[in-house]
């Protein structure tokens, strides 16, 4: 099946920095989504992006499908993004199961 | 619209001990999934239905059976708990394949301890 890595595993920000977070995924897909997994357990929905660009406010993510990878940019950090950002994929054909990346740990102090 | 929704949210259980893990969905999607959370790790799939009347086992669906008893609707049972299982139990459901893919939506989750 798929792989899925991430990279950072961790980053520590100060409150008002940038960051991008890297997802490698190992074949054509057709989902990629990442998601912010807040202290409280729960996993937001950030982006659906098999491929293109999109942006919500402070954040923004890009999948170039042809290479194989996604960024997911977080600009002016705030605390309230600390967490875990996890992106997940699934491979093409009939395969809609998402396999996930092991995460990004990200934390911002103020 | 209240998504996905699962029961319970938090659950001790001893060893050997049954217990079935609910979670219905209101967006009409048909496929509907199963995933634990385990520290460090992403989330792994443990059996996935793909529409009303079928499942299929994932990556790590040992020591789980599940139910999907209608389109919103699908269970997840322990029937004999080990510490092994305790774990963040994750459902989740999408639209089924048609001319694509779709977004997955997750729901709270439901954190389980097996002593």
């Amino acid at each position: 099946g798929i792989q899925v890595e991430q990279s950072p595993p961790d980053l520590i920000l100060q409150e008002g920095a940038n960051s991008t977070l890297r997802c490698n995924f190992s074949d054509s897909v057709n989902n990629l989504q990442w998601f912010h997994q807040n202290p409280w357990g729960q996993l937001i929905n950030l982006f659906y992006i098999p491929s293109g660009t999109k942006q919500n406010g402070r954040l923004s993510a890009t999948t170039v499908a042809t290479e194989r990878y996604s960024l997911l940019y977080i600009s002016s950090s705030q605390t309230t993004d600390s967490g875990v950002y996890f992106c997940a994929a699934s491979s093409g054909g009939s395969n809609y199961k998402l396999t996930f990346g092991k995460g990004t740990l990200l934390t911002v102090n103020p | 619209n209240a998504g996905v929704t699962q029961t319970p949210k938090f659950q001790v259980l001893k060893t050997g001990q049954s217990m079935t893990l609910q979670c219905a969905q209101d967006m009409n999607h048909n496929s509907m999934y199963w995933y634990r959370q385990d520290p460090g790790m992403g989330l792994r799939l443990i059996y996935y239905s793909a529409s009303e009347g079928t499942t299929d086992k994932g990556e790590v669906p040992n020591g789980y059976n599940v139910s999907r008893l209608n389109k919103r609707e699908f269970s997840l049972r322990l029937e004999s708990a080990a510490p092994s299982q305790t774990s963040v139990y994750f459902c989740a459901s999408s639209e089924a394949l048609g001319a694509g893919d779709t977004e997955a939506f997750f729901g709270q989750g439901t954190r389980l301890t097996v002593v």
